[in-house]
């Protein structure tokens, strides 16, 4: 069984607060894919980044950065110097590989994120 | 462009009413999907389409039937639904492939009174 925990359930931060959102993964499979979604008031879910198991490489985005720690099952989001139009909720979803070509994503509880000005 | 678009943003029906979500994409994409989400929870699948064939059901209840008239077009059709129905219905599309990612629309809000 494949499970995501996002153990902060909101994050509150003042404006140019760097802010780390947590995600830890559980998988029994040796490939799966990880992504972080954003969901702003409006609703959409914006995608922010996929990675697979096999990619360990932490990747810089602009504001936004991700650590995958395969050896403690995680894959943190940073985001350096926070602005107001940050605030959403932020979705950590993981993917098995294998079986059919398109699938379920397992998602984290999401994590709520205000940004103050 | 990765554009879902879905229509209508707001939907408000009764328990009698028979209604219809639709969603569009024009990215080539072959897999399709249907999300519920509940405030302040994370989307649920419901349904998955590839190459215009169901291909999950997750165990969604009658009262919702999808159809895919063709690859880029998915409706959700609505009929007899409960108030604990209302949710944020959402669509995704994604190419065929492992991993590969899936794009949400904007989503509908259903409210059944």
């Amino acid at each position: 069984a494949q499970k995501v925990t996002q153990a902060q359930t909101e994050i509150s931060v003042v404006e140019k607060e760097d802010v780390t959102l947590d995600c830890v993964y559980e998988t029994r499979d040796t490939t799966y894919y990880l992504f972080w979604y954003k969901q702003p008031p409006s609703g959409e879910l914006v995608f922010l980044i996929r990675r697979n198991s096999f990619d360990e490489q932490n990747e810089i985005s602009g504001r936004y950065s991700w650590n995958f720690q395969k050896s403690t099952s995680s894959f943190n989001f940073t985001i350096t110097a926070s602005q107001v139009v940050d605030s959403a909720v932020y979705f950590c979803a993981l993917r098995r590989a294998g079986g059919t070509s398109y699938g379920k994503l397992t998602f984290g509880q999401g994590t709520i994120l205000t940004v103050h000005p | 462009d990765t554009e879902v678009t879905q229509t209508p943003k707001h939907l408000v029906m009764g328990m009698t009413n028979k209604k219809s979500l639709k969603c569009e994409q024009h990215m080539g994409h072959r897999a399709m999907y249907w999300y519920k989400q509940k405030a302040k929870k994370p989307p649920e699948l419901m349904f998955v389409y590839s190459y215009e064939k169901l291909s999950i059901n997750e165990s969604v209840p009658s009262r919702f039937s999808p159809e895919c008239p063709n690859s880029s077009l998915l409706n959700l059709h609505l009929h007899a639904l409960q108030p604990e129905d209302s949710a944020l219905y959402l669509c995704a599309s994604s190419q065929e492939g492992e991993g590969e990612t899936q794009y949400f629309g904007p989503g509908t809000r259903l409210l059944v009174l």
